[in-house]
């Protein structure tokens, strides 16, 4: 088992410009749940996902943050312009609808200058 | 968003000692309750599951509280390796598929 995979591992991106974070989830697992970790404030879940439809985007900072599942398999969250406050640690997680013991992925340290 | 509180320590803790904390929530709603290790720049694990009044798991033990809201995670005769942060993290509602939300975490330090 690959467990979550998340790509890139490190983002360094000036600001404006466009961010791009993906995940594949663990295969079997329905449930995908987008996370940002920062000091001040913890884990923050931003948005899930479950069987590919969006159920809770409430955490979702604002709109410049989106986020898609087009498949079973892929998941991405998208910043657009993103901006330094933004920098943080993006982890993605999935989990068997059900059952609320996630799986993370080894998350995105995104560095906005 | 429900509230989930930890002391954030950092907790200094002899070798072979007990160490216990607690994690306090607000949706009395909830259901299960999990205890998660994180290790510096790494990703939070799962460590626990709280379904009922507790879990034992070797060295560890989680308690529920339900009157009070607060679950606990006691560590027995603790390692070196033990030194993580540990997030507590409650279901946003009863329990399901739904989000998570996570305490800031409490630092443990195992010291020889």
């Amino acid at each position: 088992d690959a467990g979550v995979i998340q790509s890139p591992r490190h983002e360094v991106t000036e600001m404006g410009q466009e961010v791009t974070l993906r995940c594949k989830p663990i295969s079997g697992h329905n449930s995908l749940f987008w996370y940002r970790q920062t000091m001040m404030r913890g884990l923050e879940l931003l948005i899930y996902f479950n069987n590919n439809v969006p159920i809770d985007d409430s955490g979702m900072p604002e709109d410049r943050f989106s986020a898609k599942m087009p498949n079973a398999s892929f998941s991405t969250l998208k910043i657009q312009p993103s901006e330094p406050r933004d920098s943080a640690v993006y982890f993605c997680a999935s989990s068997l609808a059900g059952y609320t013991g996630y799986t993370f992925g080894s998350g995105t340290r995104l560095t906005v200058v | 968003r429900k509230e989930v509180e930890q002391d954030p320590g950092p907790f200094n803790v002899p070798e072979g000692a007990t160490v216990a904390f607690n994690c306090t929530y607000s949706n009395s709603a909830s259901q299960s309750f999990f205890w998660y290790r994180q290790d510096c720049r790494k990703e939070p694990k799962l460590l626990m599951s709280v379904y009922s009044s507790g879990n034992e798991d070797g060295r560890f033990t989680a308690q529920l509280n339900r009157a009070s809201q607060y679950i606990s995670l006691l560590i027995r005769d603790s390692k070196l390796s033990d030194s993580a942060t540990y997030l507590c993290a409650v279901p946003d509602s009863g329990g399901g598929a739904d989000g998570l939300t996570f305490g800031k975490g409490t630092h443990l330090i195992i010291q020889p």
